[in-house]
């Protein structure tokens, strides 16, 4: 079955540092693969998706992500966070044969100033 | 244009009771999802309509949950006898036609509490 892990529960930056978010998938085929980000009070909102063609994709807000198929990782990156990136992150796959998503349990980003 | 819409934002009710949970999917798309979100978890998948019909209702964790869509477009989930369990953010998405890598755009959830 397929399934998504997301390793850090809660990870706190400074702001201007550099950030990296873990997401690991299991899925028996090329994944379709998917980043949100929930502020408080708001809607899931994406940020970028991989389901082919260049591994590094580039997303909105600066955020790129790296599909890795020998580690079947899709980390999140962002070269310098600004405060308004605090949120909470989810990573989700695309299930097979189905068009429901699968989430992670979600990484909450804290920037301090 | 509008995004997805949910009313309530927030419903309060209590143990043993009906609700009914409503979603506008943005204009045109005929895809519509619903999730629910615990505490401290991520969004669950519930049931995944393509126009009219229920696609995909692997989701709804038991018959007290069930969900209509009678012309294509709003979506009621309703829940029976709730239970303190069912508390949770309910999610409402949409997409253009449904698919694999397809963007599912969210709405705002409805907060359920059963006390």
């Amino acid at each position: 079955a397929q399934s998504v892990t997301q390793p850090d529960i809660h990870i706190t930056v400074s702001e201007g540092a550099s950030l990296e978010l873990r997401c690991n998938y299991s899925y028996g085929a090329t994944p379709y693969l998917f980043w949100y980000v929930q502020s408080p009070g708001q809607g899931l909102q994406l940020l970028l998706k991989y389901f082919s063609g260049d591994t590094l994709v580039q997303g909105i807000k600066g955020f790129e992500a790296e599909f890795k198929r020998s580690q079947s990782s899709f980390n999140l990156r962002k070269p310098s966070v600004h405060w308004s990136d605090a949120a909470e992150y989810f990573c989700a796959v695309g299930a097979h044969n189905t068009d429901k998503l699968i989430f992670g349990t979600g990484t909450r980003l804290q920037v301090f100033p | 244009g509008a995004g997805v819409s949910q009313t309530p934002s927030n419903k309060v009710t209590e143990k043993g009771k009906y609700v009914e949970l409503r979603c506008d999917p943005i204009s045109g798309h005929t895809a519509l999802y619903w999730y629910r979100q615990s505490l401290g978890q991520g969004p669950e998948f519930l049931i995944y309509f393509q126009g009219t019909g229920a696609a995909d209702d692997s989701g709804l964790p038991n018959d007290r949950f069930f969900a209509v869509r009678p012309e294509g477009s709003v979506s009621t989930l309703k829940i029976q006898r709730t239970e303190r369990g069912d508390s949770a953010v309910y999610l409402c998405a949409s997409s253009t036609t449904g698919g694999q890598g397809e963007t599912q755009y969210f709405g705002p959830g409805t907060r359920l509490l059963v006390l």
